[in-house]
């Protein structure tokens, strides 16, 4: 059965401080992996990781792959309040459905 | 730039009504999912479409049905409410091409079933 698991699945932090949240995944015909992040409504996308060892970022945060061991992490430098979200972890196989098998999420908050 | 556009945003339902959720995007896009998400659990794949006319069951379909009688549409029911159904739910749409799987979500509708 494919899965996702998120770790951690919550966490604290002070501003200005630098966090790692981890996602491994078993799935069949791996194809993608997908982080999002969700303050009060919708899923927002960050990043889609396709190939091992290529580092995404964009401003604070960088999120790399690693395929042979099965993980992805997500990593934010200098959290602000604005970073206080839910996180979520999706990967998607090579099916021609486009299904997303999504992580518990990881909730950060981020103290002033 | 609508997007995904989810109608209602907000509902109560006694247990035993029915209601229909509606989902409708603008991009396009060949394929439609429903996710309902619990605390917790993350989002639950309930129905999906890969175009129009087709659907077919997720991870929790139990106690929905769904319809996607338009490309730009993809309705979700609830025959019978029940209190375990109370929960977010979140629509989306995607195109796959290649290796992209990205998908965009509408804004949530929360049900409350009494």
């Amino acid at each position: 059965e494919d899965k996702v698991v998120q770790s951690p699945l919550s966490l604290v932090v002070h501003e200005g401080d630098t966090v790692t949240l981890n996602c491994s995944y078993e799935v069949t015909n791996f194809r993608s992996l997908l982080w999002y992040k969700q303050e009060k409504k919708a899923p927002t996308f960050l990043f889609m990781l396709t190939s091992s060892g290529i580092e995404k970022k964009s401003g604070r945060l960088s999120s790399i792959l690693d395929k042979k061991e099965l993980f992805s992490i997500l990593n934010i430098t200098a959290t602000q309040t604005g970073d206080s979200a839910v996180y979520l972890c999706a990967v998607g196989n090579s099916s021609n459905t486009g299904k997303l098998i999504f992580g518990q999420g990881t909730t950060l908050q981020v103290k002033p | 730039n609508a997007g995904v556009t989810q109608t209602p945003k907000f509902r109560v339902l006694k247990t035993g009504q029915s209601m229909t959720l509606l989902c409708a995007q603008d991009m396009n896009h060949e394929y439609m999912y429903w996710y309902r998400q619990d605390p917790g659990m993350g989002l639950r794949l309930i129905h999906y479409s890969v175009g129009e006319g087709t659907t077919a069951k997720g991870e929790v379909p139990d106690g929905y049905n769904v319809s996607r009688l338009k490309k730009q549409n993809f309705l979700l029911g609830l025959e019978s409410a029940a209190p375990s159904q109370t929960s977010v739910y979140f629509c989306a749409s995607s195109y796959v091409t290649g290796e992209n799987t990205e998908a965009f979500f509408g804004q949530g509708t929360r049900l409350t079933v009494v």
